[in-house]
C-alpha cells in the first residue's frame, strides 16, 4: 500500500561524508520534490522535478544535489555534510495538470544524524 | 507575499474534548488550502483539502475544516478528541496555478491529556 517510500528512515554519516538519500513512489506522479525539515519547523523545499525537468530553489545549498534517473525514483545527494544539515528529509510527489496545484503525497521521511 | 500563520505553537486538550486548530492565510486571491498531520519521526499525512465548492470539508480521522473567505481562515476543527491524535498539525497554502509553491505555517503541536 505505501504510495512514497524512503530509504533508509534513518541515516547517520560523518561530517564531510557524501551521503544518499532515495525515495521512490508507486503513484506514477510526474513531480517529486525533496523538502528539508529541522525540529519545530515547518518543511521547506529544496527542489522539485517536473517529469526530466530539474527546479532548485533559489536558497538551497549547492551542497546539496539530486537525480531522478526515471519516474519511479529520486535521490537526494549530500555532497560534503555538516553539522546544520541534520535534519528530517521529506520526499513528496504530485500529479499538476500543467502548471496546476495539486495535492502533494509525502513519504514518511529520512531522519539524517551528522556526526 | 502569500504567507500562513499558525498563531498556536502548543495546544493541550483532554481526551474527549472538543479541538480548534487556527490557521490564517496571506494571499491575493482564492489559494488552495491543506491541513497535514505529521506523527513524531513520521512524515506529513493529509488530513482534507480545499480546492473549491462548499467551504466545509470532511476529512480522515473524523476532522473538519471550514474556508472562511472574509477572515481569511481555515481552521481545523475535531468534535472529540482523542489519544491518538496527539501530534504536529501543518496548514499550507498553495497558489491554484503554480504546483510547486506550498506555504506552509510553522505548526501546532498538540497534547492529548488522559
Amino acid at each position: 500500500d505505501a504510495m512514497v517510500i524512503q530509504n533508509p528512515r534513518y541515516q547517520v554519516t560523518q561530517f564531510g561524508k557524501p551521503v544518499t538519500l532515495s525515495c521512490s513512489q508507486t503513484l506514477n506522479h510526474n513531480v517529486m520534490y525533496w523538502y528539508q525539515q529541522k525540529s519545530s519547523q515547518a518543511p521547506k523545499l529544496l527542489f522539485h522535478y517536473y517529469d526530466k525537468d530539474f527546479n532548485n530553489e533559489a536558497d538551497t545549498p549547492d551542497n546539496f544535489q539530486s537525480r531522478r534517473p526515471n519516474t519511479s525514483f529520486c535521490f537526494l545527494d549530500i555532497r560534503s555534510p555538516g553539522l546544520g544539515d541534520a535534519a528530517m528529509y521529506l520526499c513528496a510527489t504530485s500529479s499538476p495538470l500543467g502548471l496546476r496545484t495539486d495535492t502533494q503525497y509525502f513519504g514518511p521521511g529520512t531522519r539524517l544524524t551528522v556526526l | 507575499a502569500q504567507s500562513v500563520t499558525q498563531p498556536d505553537i502548543h495546544i493541550t486538550v483532554s481526551e474527549g474534548a472538543s479541538l480548534e486548530l487556527r490557521c490564517n492565510y496571506s494571499y491575493g486571491a482564492t489559494p488552495y488550502l491543506f491541513w497535514y498531520v505529521q506523527s513524531p519521526g513520521q512524515g506529513l499525512q493529509l488530513l482534507l483539502k480545499y480546492f473549491s465548492g462548499d467551504t466545509l470539508v470532511q476529512g480522515i480521522k473524523g476532522f473538519e475544516a471550514e474556508f472562511k473567505r472574509s477572515q481569511s481562515s481555515f481552521n481545523l476543527r475535531k468534535p472529540s478528541v482523542h489519544w491518538s491524535d496527539a501530534a504536529e498539525y501543518f496548514c499550507a497554502v498553495a497558489p491554484s496555478y503554480n504546483f510547486n509553491k506550498f506555504y506552509f505555517g510553522s505548526g501546532t503541536k498538540l497534547n492529548v491529556k488522559p
